[in-house]
């Protein structure tokens, strides 16, 4: 099937290994952001969201931290296993209509 | 709950000709959205639609793209005259609310090639 992202940075872990994803978001102005996760052939599916005025967020297996001051987020994968392979994206919300501007995108390789 | 429904998957034509894509939203909700995602790129948000008001159109190109959402509900997109740097997917998107701070629910998207 179709890749999405032939050319995007990749982090290779093993599987049952944590795996950290980083993304440096744009505009001091936004106010919301979210991790979504896209697998080949597929949209991108909600993972994980964070308000501005938190700086850590858990769900299950996935954890987001918010550093406003170097406008840098990350999401933590605990456990990561081959069903994580995908390519992930944040994406900032600027507020105004609900508007989402999505970063580059890292691509994830789980190898058992 | 049904997802977000796109059609066609796929679609192969070639420059100069049009075409239409089709997004029925997630059942209730008011706020959708067509993006364009470029191989090797995260989705770009070309028009926002709340109900069938459109309230960002800013980064469509409107000398070839238009979309509609007559009724509220579904919605189409038109490329007319496809140019090759058209070839993307195409997703469609849609949110429970009009506020902000909503999350955003994608369909599978449509494949476009132009050759």
């Amino acid at each position: 099937g179709e890749s999405v992202g032939l050319h995007l940075p990749t982090l290779s872990v093993q599987e049952g290994d944590n795996s950290i994803i980083n993304c440096a978001y744009s505009n001091s102005a936004s106010d919301y952001f979210i991790w979504y996760k896209q697998e080949s052939g597929k949209g991108p599916q909600f993972i994980i969201d964070i308000r501005s005025n938190m700086d850590k967020r858990q769900g299950q297996r996935v954890t987001v931290l918010l550093n406003k001051t170097v406008k840098h987020l990350s999401l933590q994968i605990a456990a990561t296993q081959p069903g994580d392979s995908a390519v992930y994206f944040c994406a900032e919300n600027i507020g105004g209509y609900n508007k989402l501007i999505f970063g580059a995108g890292t691509r994830l390789a789980v190898h058992p | 709950e049904a997802g977000v429904a796109q059609s066609p998957r796929y679609k192969i034509i070639e420059k100069r000709q049009s075409v239409a894509f089709w997004c029925n939203p997630i059942s209730g909700h008011a706020t959708l959205y067509w993006y364009q995602q470029i191989l090797g790129q995260g989705p770009k948000l070309l028009i926002q639609f709340q109900n069938n008001g459109v309230v960002d159109d800013s980064q469509l190109p409107k000398d070839r793209f238009s979309a509609e959402r007559l009724k509220g509900v579904d919605s189409t997109l038109k490329i007319q005259p496809a140019k090759l740097e058209d070839s993307a997917v195409y997703l469609c998107a849609s949110s429970f609310g009009t506020g902000v701070q909503e999350t955003q629910y994608f369909g599978p998207g449509t494949r476009l090639l132009v050759l």
